[in-house]
């Protein structure tokens, strides 16, 4: 069966302290991969996404994320992280086979910051 | 400039009365999707209109419809809400279905039930 993992469910990291988001899936095709930031009471944005190619991915605010085929995962990086990233990040793979489109999301991973 | 709008931002409604949630775009996107997010989980796709074709989740209730009058309007119907209804309502878009074709989502619409 697809599924996706986000094994923490609360980070909470200093401002300017490096960031790593944790994603492991598990697809029997290598999926596509996206990365999405919800803050609170709004709506998802897209952070960055990876197909093929580059298995580092550079997205928006700042943000990278590294596809490793042998560990199935997807994890989300920065490299000093700001006030204003305090959100929470979803991890969502996408089926890759002909006709299949559904988006599964983690079940979420909140970070907070400390000023 | 939002491109995918969702009116209201929050709805109030009584235990089973009916509600409809709305959302449009500005887009141009072939496809529209309703997602349901419960408090601390993950945003579950209800179901989605690619173009005027109509495509329920399995797991979708009965009581919740939907209806997309043209490219640019998407409605959610709740016929009758219960408490467990009570939850954030996200409209996203894309311009097709598959590779290449991220998601764009509205603010939602936080629903209560009373």
């Amino acid at each position: 069966a697809q599924s996706v993992t986000q094994p923490d469910i609360h980070i909470t990291v200093s401002e300017g302290a490096s960031l790593e988001l944790r994603c492991n899936y598990s697809y029997g095709a290598t999926p596509y991969l996206f990365w999405y930031v919800q803050s609170p009471g709004q709506g998802l944005q897209l952070l960055l996404k990876y197909f093929s190619g580059d298995t580092l991915v550079q997205g928006i605010k700042g943000f990278e994320a590294e596809f490793k085929r042998s560990q199935s995962s997807f994890n989300l990086r920065k490299p000093s992280v700001h006030w204003s990233d305090a959100a929470e990040y979803f991890c969502a793979p996408q089926c890759s086979g002909a006709g299949s489109y559904q988006l599964t999301f983690g079940k979420g991973t909140k970070l907070s910051v400390i000023p | 400039d939002a491109m995918v709008i969702q009116n209201p931002r929050y709805q109030v409604t009584q235990f089973g009365k009916p509600v409809t949630l709305s959302c449009s775009q500005t887009l141009n996107h072939n496809v529209m999707y309703w997602y349901q997010q419960k408090s601390s989980q993950a945003p579950k796709l209800l179901f989605h209109y690619y173009d005027k074709d109509f495509n329920n989740e399995a797991d979708t209730p009965d009581n919740f419809q939907s209806r997309r009058p043209n490219t640019s309007f998407c409605f959610l119907d709740i016929r009758s809400p219960g408490l467990g209804d009570a939850a954030m309502y996200l409209c996203a878009t894309s311009r097709d279905r598959g590779e290449n074709s991220p998601l764009h989502f509205g603010n939602g619409t936080r629903l209560t039930v009373t």
